[in-house]
């Protein structure tokens, strides 16, 4: 199992420019979210699915957008690139949104936006 | 709404000295609660995890946390840390909060090992 993946490792982004952070994860689960990370600030969730087809906003939405056609692919669409959302992203998927079971982080995506 | 407070932002200790991580929690329902470690330049993993019995859980790495309801705390912690300890550790509660699971994220606390 390749657990949860992530794409690209590093991205440089100017202001308005859009792009798409890649997550797939080939554990078969059904819940999946993508959080940010900022120094002194923890993970903040941004959006979450609990199966195909089903997505909702976490804390922090504004400036992104998902969707999930398959159980296995979440991708996060940044649609006009802002410095503010310069950050480290998060991919993670748990076996469903019981929150009995632990989630399963990617690698993380670096994003800088000049 | 559920929340989760880790006390101290960064604890440093010397190696082979033991430690305590603390993260307290409110939530009005019973809870799941977990911590993960981040090591530098990776994602999250799981160290150890409360779901119900015994309050006392043990994780990897020698690691364990004691839940305890009355003061709704989940310490985390080790009798003798080593230099590869050296990362951070986020506390996180998963409960019923606004008819979800989701979980909450403490802040996260950066243990660092001096030799």
């Amino acid at each position: 199992n390749a657990g949860v993946t992530q794409t690209p490792k590093f991205q440089v982004l100017k202001t308005g420019q859009s792009m798409t952070l890649q997550c797939a994860q080939d554990m078969n689960h059904e819940y999946m979210s993508w959080y940010r990370q900022d120094p002194g600030m923890g993970l903040r969730l941004i959006h979450y699915s609990v199966g195909a087809g089903i997505t909702d906003q976490g804390e922090v939405p504004n400036g992104y957008n998902v969707s999930r056609s398959t159980t296995e692919d979440f991708p996060l669409r940044l649609l006009s690139a802002a410095p503010s959302q310069t950050s480290v992203y998060f991919c993670a998927s748990s076996y469903d949104a019981s929150g009995y079971y632990e989630q399963y982080f990617g690698p993380g995506t670096r994003l800088t936006v000049t | 709404a559920q929340s989760v407070t880790q006390l101290d932002s960064q604890v440093p200790v010397f190696e082979e000295a033991p430690v305590e991580l603390r993260c307290n929690y409110s939530s009005s329902v019973s809870v799941y609660l977990f911590w993960y470690v981040q090591y530098p330049n990776q994602g999250l993993q799981l160290l150890l995890k409360y779901l119900s019995g015994s309050t006392l859980v043990k994780g990897i790495n020698g690691f364990e946390a004691e839940f305890n309801k009355s003061q709704t705390s989940f310490h985390l912690r080790k009798p003798s840390v080593h230099i590869s300890d050296t990362a951070e550790y986020f506390c996180a509660v998963s409960g019923l909060s606004g008819g979800s699971y989701i979980p909450t994220f403490g802040r996260g606390t950066s243990l660092i090992v001096h030799p």
